[in-house]
């Protein structure tokens, strides 16, 4: 099956400053990465995905750049604000032997931005 | 809409006690997953379903795991016997068609198992 890894596990930034995170995937095949925040005591939500056929996405102060080549995807936020401060998990959909397909997350990494 | 409706929030229960947690999805969703959240093995999936039929159950603990779908606006998870290693918080989430696209998660219920 599928095996996302996610790095860093825990990052801290100065505010203003941008912070990215890296996640690898094991399975080729993959075709689909979304990226989930999830605020302390809450639901995680999902900000911005990416497909396979493109490289990179933005919205705003976030981006996110895919490597299929190299398996690995990563999640850009520039000028980050304190409300940027949460858990981000990457995500790698596969599909399944019997139809249907499946979201593998990574373990998460914790963001804080500091004033 | 409500979005995703999870209930109990928090359960607390002694270790052999059977849990039921129970989920809403969104209308109009047809794909419901049940995911499990620690701190070790961060987000996991039990189980995914399409249009109330089981399509993937291999993140299923153990047979003391057990999740059902009877209709497409209601969803059970129950642990029996409970174990403390379970205690975890237990997310819901509903996504249109038979896509894992755009998961909207509920609010999850906190297990503890003592």
């Amino acid at each position: 099956g599928e095996n996302v890894e996610q790095h860093p596990s825990t990052l801290s930034v100065q505010e203003g400053d941008s912070a990215v995170i890296k996640c690898t995937y094991s399975d080729s095949a993959s075709n689909y990465f979304p990226w989930y925040k999830q605020e302390l005591g809450k639901r995680p939500q999902l900000i911005i995905d990416i497909r396979s056929n493109v490289g990179e996405k933005k919205d705003q102060r976030i981006a996110v750049t895919l490597n299929k080549t190299a398996k690995h995807f990563s999640l850009h936020i520039t000028e980050t604000q304190p409300e940027d401060s949460a858990v981000y998990f990457c995500a790698a959909r596969n599909i399944l032997t019997g139809g249907g397909n499946k979201l593998t997350f990574g373990t998460g990494t914790q963001l804080k931005v500091e004033l | 809409d409500a979005g995703v409706i999870q209930s109990p929030r928090h359960e607390v229960t002694e270790m052999g006690q059977e849990v039921t947690l129970r989920c809403k999805p969104i209308s109009g969703h047809n794909s419901l997953f049940w995911y499990r959240q620690t701190m070790m093995r961060g987000l996991e999936l039990l189980i995914y379903f399409n249009n109330n039929v089981p399509i993937d159950d291999s993140g299923m603990p153990e047979d003391r795991f057990s999740a059902k779908m009877p209709n497409a606006s209601f969803s059970t998870l129950k642990i029996q016997p409970s174990e403390p290693r379970d205690s975890a918080v237990y997310f819901c989430a509903s996504a249109r068609g038979r896509s894992t696209e755009k998961l909207f998660f509920g609010s999850g219920t906190q297990l503890s198992v003592l």
